[in-house]
């Protein structure tokens, strides 16, 4: 079966660091993607991560340690326009099927 | 390029009507798919298809079917709405070739109301 768990909810400060965390636990694993979905919108891409480490990507980095299930997405300089729900996805291969996780909204307050 | 084009936007059927969600992309990916996300639920995966002539079934298939007869095209059909199929439906595709990172482009959605 597949199985991704992150929090429902965060919240954090303007110009503060926030980190999302996520653990999956799925049969087959080629890689972990993070999306970014604001209210009313589609999801939209923010990061993949392949092998074991850090990708960073401006104010955006994304962690992933596949011996232990865990990825990480974090957030630096937080802005209000930040405020969304993140939501990550295990490609699990047969095609390019994804599994997501049930999101986590991110409200950033000032 | 317009990317992941969803029609319609909006959409209330009553129970028992039948419906196509239109789904189009214009970057000649192979792989689309089609989720439906509810509250509280995820983004869950219906019905995918790995290339023209090909498709297969996702987590949540019931009551869904589709066809892929083009590259372009991959409509979602709702043999007949039930109140449970209220949800927002999303189209999405990627490429599959070996040097990219497979992300998948979503289209804008349709909010499907059944009553």
């Amino acid at each position: 079966g597949q199985n991704i768990d992150q929090p429902t909810e965060m919240t954090a400060t303007e110009g503060a660091i926030v980190q999302i965390n996520c653990t999956y636990q799925t049969s087959g694993f080629n890689g972990l993607f993070w999306y970014q979905q604001h209210a009313g919108e589609a999801p939209t891409f923010l990061s993949y991560n392949v092998l074991d480490g850090l990708e960073e990507k401006g104010r955006f980095s994304s962690f992933l340690s596949r011996s232990k299930g865990y990825s990480y997405l974090l957030l630096k300089e937080l802005q209000m326009k930040d405020s969304a729900s993140y939501l990550c996805a295990a490609y699990t291969g047969g095609g390019n099927k994804l599994t997501f996780g049930t999101g986590t909204q991110l409200k950033v307050e000032l | 390029n317009a990317g992941v084009t969803q029609t319609p936007k909006f959409q209330v059927l009553k129970t028992g009507q039948s419906m196509t969600l239109q789904c189009a992309q214009d970057m000649n990916h192979e792989y689309m798919s089609w989720y439906r996300q509810d509250p509280g639920m995820g983004l869950r995966l219906i019905h995918y298809s790995v290339g023209a002539g090909i498709t297969d079934q996702g987590e949540v298939p019931n009551g869904y079917n589709v066809s892929r007869s083009t590259t372009e095209d991959f409509p979602l059909r709702l043999l007949s709405a039930a109140p449970s199929q209220t949800s927002v439906y999303f189209c999405a595709s990627s490429t599959t070739r070996r040097d990219t990172t497979y992300e998948q482009y979503f289209g804008p959605g349709t909010r499907l109301t059944v009553t």
